[in-house]
């Protein structure tokens, strides 16, 4: 059965920094590109970053470029967020989800929430 | 960026009712995929490739559409049914989804 299982959330500060983590199970982790998508309270979904199989690719959404750093450890079966300079628009449910064909998402985690506040 | 317009925004239907989502993309894509989203739950992938059935999604979905026009259809709604749906693509980066389409039972 695939997993994902999120974690590192919490309340952050303004300017701060924080890092997520997605423990993948069930499948060749290896084999799939990965991504993080987030969904405000109460608001739609957004896509944030993909990182492909081998991390050779990577594309990030213009509101996070150059703070958000997304990663993975093949080795660990785990996908990565740096989030660094929060801010409060940053608040949200981040989801990893299974990239699959390169287009869509089969398989998302049950999210973890990011609130910045000071 | 391609940006997805749903219609409508929030709809009601009774039981049995035929239900029809729209999204209209503002460049054309190659293909569209709709995600259900119930109530505090992550969202589940409904179709790929504009019309394919993900796994174990009942066959009283279906979607359909090409260039900028797609759209997904309950043929017989059930309560069940009631959600939010998304549309998203990928033709071109970055990645969009619509905004979103509650639906709830009458």
């Amino acid at each position: 059965e695939v997993q994902l299982v999120e974690s590192g959330g919490g309340l952050v500060q303004p300017g701060r920094s924080l890092k997520l983590s997605c423990l993948a199970s069930g499948f060749t982790f290896s084999n799939y590109g990965m991504n993080w998508i987030r969904q405000a309270p109460g608001k739609g979904l957004e896509w944030v970053a993909s990182i492909s199989s081998s991390s050779s690719y990577i594309y990030y959404a213009d509101t996070v470029k150059g703070r958000f750093t997304i990663s993975r450890d093949n080795a660990k079966n785990t996908l990565y967020l740096q989030m660094t300079s929060l801010r409060s628009e940053d608040t949200a449910l981040y989801y990893c989800a299974r990239l699959r064909r390169l287009h869509y998402f089969d398989y998302w985690g049950q999210g973890v929430m990011v609130t910045v506040s000071s | 960026e391609i940006v997805l317009t749903q219609s409508p925004t929030t709809t009601a239907a009774s039981p049995g009712e035929k239900v029809t989502i729209t999204c209209l993309a503002s460049s054309s894509v190659s293909n569209m995929y709709w995600y259900q989203q119930k109530s505090g739950a992550s969202p589940k992938l409904l179709i790929y490739s504009t019309s394919s059935l993900a796994s174990g999604v009942p066959d009283r979905f279906s979607g359909s559409g090409s260039g900028t026009s797609y759209s997904l259809t309950i043929n017989t709604m059930e309560a069940e049914d009631a959600a939010t749906y998304y549309c998203q693509q990928w033709s071109s980066n970055p990645l969009t989804f619509g905004s979103g389409t509650k639906l709830e039972i009458k």
